[in-house]
């Protein structure tokens, strides 16, 4: 079974509009990320968290907020959604913060801000 | 800050080609390299990681030498399949600061025709 999912998979939203993506994780990690993925750019990191009911920003928080309210879950929240935020973005989670540690990936989900 | 640089955005061969992704990175500290990829609907996955100079990584026929002289991380490949049509990415850990986070180079995407 898919150890880190995401809801919905898709989504479109119209601008100005309040959107909430959701992960999921089965692995007993603590530490879970939010990415989202552009052409051109790669992975950029928006928010990550190491325990429940904290959060912290990455390198583009700007227009995010985020929520951790169990290990298991984490959600990225755009409270008003701009043409700029289309992109597909990734859950991740790991079992330690970085160095050697192998981050695992949900499938993504695609949101068209119209 | 840290950052990856590949190269190429996409490349295309044929069955049997050789294949050279090439990855240069620059950090500072002793980084952890990686090589994930990602599959057509799915999220990434690592396909190997380095953590030492001249320490080689490999996995599915895939390999890559840390090389902290020319600050590269190559990703080659004797005789590619079809199967592995894919986006690769490059990224990089630095643990030294407190919390590491994975850095991501701007993906490759590989076309492979039989």
């Amino acid at each position: 079974e898919a150890a880190v999912t995401q809801s919905p998979r898709s989504k479109v939203a119209v601008t100005g509009g309040k959107v909430t993506l959701s992960c999921h994780q089965t692995n007993n990690h603590d530490y879970m990320y939010w990415y989202r993925q552009d052409t051109g750019h790669g992975l950029r990191l928006i928010h990550y968290s190491y325990v429940a009911d904290s959060t912290e920003k990455g390198d583009i928080p700007d227009g995010y907020k985020a929520s951790r309210p169990s290990q298991e879950n984490f959600s990225l929240i755009l409270e008003l959604a701009s043409l700029s935020q289309t992109a597909v973005y990734f859950c991740a989670s790991s079992d330690a913060a970085g160095g050697f540690a192998e981050q695992f990936f949900g499938p993504g989900t695609r949101l068209t801000v119209l | 800050g840290d950052s990856v640089t590949q190269t190429e955005g996409q490349v295309a061969l044929s069955e049997e080609d050789f294949l050279t992704i090439h990855c240069n990175y620059s950090a500072s500290g002793y980084p952890t390299l990686f090589w994930y990829v990602q599959y057509p609907g799915e999220g990434p996955q690592l396909l190997f990681r380095a953590s030492r100079d001249k320490e080689k990584g490999s996995s599915r026929g895939f390999e890559a030498t840390y090389d902290k002289g020319t600050t590269s991380f190559h990703l080659r490949k004797a005789s590619v399949q079809e199967s592995d049509s894919a986006v690769y990415y490059c990224a990089l850990s630095d643990a030294s600061s407190s919390f590491s986070k994975l850095v991501f180079g701007q993906g490759t995407s590989l076309s492979v025709v039989p």
